[in-house]
């Protein structure tokens, strides 16, 4: 696809359960980035790949949360034993390379009960 | 905690008239980029005004950005309705920042165009 492509569109869990939350960026991307819009409020920075570096991870709040990123490509937002207060919409963006334009997916809508 | 901070946090104006958000921010920056949020979903993107910049145009959109006072503006000139959405500035940190390479945003301005 020509966009940012997240999926699930819209996710409700039960409180201590994992979820997974993919994005496709675009084709050729090196950057790609994860953010938390609770409602609201503005952006969170969760996590950060650029190409082949080590991700900076310095936004993500607790252990229960990871991410992967294979192949230089899809990307996977992973939250254990979620908590209601991982409600929140989770948006991912790529961009050519750093301190370029960030194309955003439509985000996920994570609702924990 | 958030590198920019938009003021005002919500704006309500005519359609015709012209809007103005401000952005501050904390640390020094290689860009400072607004985006556009509607209905609490993805961004688009609007505007990059360089840390060497001063001034940026793009449609109806005038972007400033002053590096000695850390600020920097958005004037959307002749709101339309369909202008009604909410606005983030987003900065980049210069690569020996600890925000290097990655974009931190504020809280965003709600601007409402009034038909």
């Amino acid at each position: 696809g020509a966009g940012v492509s997240q999926s699930p569109s819209n996710k409700v869990t039960e409180k201590g359960k994992d979820v997974e939350l993919r994005c496709d960026p675009i084709s050729g991307h090196t950057a790609l980035y994860w953010y938390r819009q609770s409602l609201g409020q503005g952006l969170e920075f969760l996590i950060y790949f650029q190409g082949n570096s080590a991700p900076d991870k310095s936004g993500l709040p607790s252990d229960r949360f990871s991410a992967e990123r294979t192949g230089g490509s899809v990307s996977t937002l992973t939250i254990q034993r979620t908590q209601q207060e991982d409600s929140a919409v989770y948006l991912c963006a790529s961009s050519l390379e750093s301190y370029t334009e960030a194309f955003f997916g439509q985000g996920t809508r994570l609702t924990v009960v | 905690s958030q590198q920019g901070e938009e003021d005002p946090q919500a704006l309500s104006i005519q359609e015709g008239e012209n809007a103005t958000m401000n952005c501050s921010y904390k640390t020094s920056i290689n860009n400072l980029q607004w985006y556009r949020q509607n209905s609490g979903r993805g961004l688009v993107h609007l505007i990059l005004i360089r840390s060497n910049e001063r001034e940026k145009h793009s449609g109806r959109l005038r972007v400033t950005l002053d590096t000695s006072k850390k600020s920097s503006s958005l004037l959307i000139t002749a709101s339309r309705a369909a202008d009604t959405a909410s606005y983030f500035c987003a900065t980049d940190g210069g690569p020996r920042d600890t925000n290097a390479g990655k974009s931190t945003f504020g809280d965003g301005t709600t601007l409402t165009v009034k038909p």
